[in-house]
C-alpha cells in the first residue's frame, strides 16, 4: 500500500495548548500536504511543503519535512475549540499528480 | 475561487440499484478529477483518475465495470455505482486539479454519503 501513516491516531488536548501530528510515508515524493476534514464533510487544503523544502509556516501552522526520514509534522499552535477535526497527511509521488492520504490523525481540543 | 461541489450530498438507495455521482468544478476547468471513498472514521482510498476525453485509470483493487466513471468536459465527472451492494455503502469525494505555480493543486468536493439498503 502506498497509504501514508499518521501517529497518533486521535489527540486530545486543552484549548490554548499545541498539537503535533506525525506522518510518515514510504516513497519518494514530490510535495506533502496537509489537509483537514471535519466529520462528514469534504476536505480543506491547509499547506503544501515541496520535497526540496524543510518547513514551511502559515498562521498557527508550522509543517516540517525530513526526506532522509520520509516523515513530516503538522504543528498547531495555540489550539482553539475550532480546531477540533481530522488531519490527514497526502503524498505526491516524484512524477506523479495522484495523493495518497495517510491514516489520519483525529484531534479534540477541549475548551 | 477554485470551488467543488458534488451532487447529491447523500443517497440511500436499494440493494441492485445504480447511483450517479456527480463533480463539477465551479469556477475552473480541471483537466484531471479524481475519485476516492472513504469509509468511517478512515483515510480517503483514491479509486481512480480521471481526465477529460479519456478512460480512467483504477487504482488496484478497484473494479472499472462496478464504479463507471465518465468525465465528458472540463467541469464535470460522474462516478456510477452499478449493481449496488450495501458494502459499497461509503462516503464518496472528488476532487479536481488545477495547475498553480507550477504544482498540481486538489480541490475536493463535499463528498456523498451513499448507503445502500
Amino acid at each position: 500500500s502506498q497509504q501514508g501513516e499518521e501517529d497518533p491516531q486521535a489527540l486530545s488536548i486543552q484549548e490554548g495548548e499545541n498539537a503535533t501530528m506525525n506522518c510518515s510515508y514510504k516513497t519518494s515524493i514530490n510535495n506533502l500536504q496537509w489537509y483537514r476534514q471535519n466529520s462528514g464533510r469534504g476536505l480543506v487544503h491547509l499547506i503544501l511543503i515541496r520535497s526540496n523544502e524543510r518547513e514551511k509556516h502559515s498562521g498557527r501552522l508550522r509543517v516540517t519535512l525530513d526526506t532522509s526520514k520520509k516523515s513530516s509534522s503538522l504543528l498547531i499552535t495555540a489550539s482553539r475549540a475550532a480546531d477540533t477535526a481530522s488531519y490527514f497527511c497526502a503524498t505526491v509521488k516524484t512524477g506523479a499528480n495522484n495523493l495518497f492520504f495517510g491514516t489520519g490523525t483525529r484531534l479534540t481540543v477541549i475548551p | 475561487g477554485a470551488v467543488v461541489s458534488q451532487h447529491p450530498s447523500w443517497v440511500i438507495c436499494k440493494s441492485g440499484t445504480s447511483v450517479k455521482i456527480e463533480c463539477r468544478s465551479l469556477d475552473f476547468q480541471a483537466t484531471t478529477m479524481f475519485w476516492y471513498r472513504q469509509f468511517p472514521k478512515q483515510s480517503l482510498m483514491l479509486m481512480a483518475t480521471s481526465n477529460e476525453g479519456s478512460k480512467a485509470t483504477y487504482e488496484q483493487g478497484v473494479e472499472k465495470d462496478k464504479f463507471l466513471i465518465n468525465h465528458a468536459s472540463l467541469t464535470l465527472s460522474t462516478l456510477t455505482v452499478t449493481s449496488a451492494h450495501p458494502e459499497d455503502s461509503s462516503f464518496y469525494i472528488c476532487s479536481a486539479s488545477i495547475r498553480l505555480a507550477g504544482t498540481d493543486t486538489q480541490y475536493f468536493g463535499p463528498g456523498t454519503r451513499l448507503t445502500v439498503l
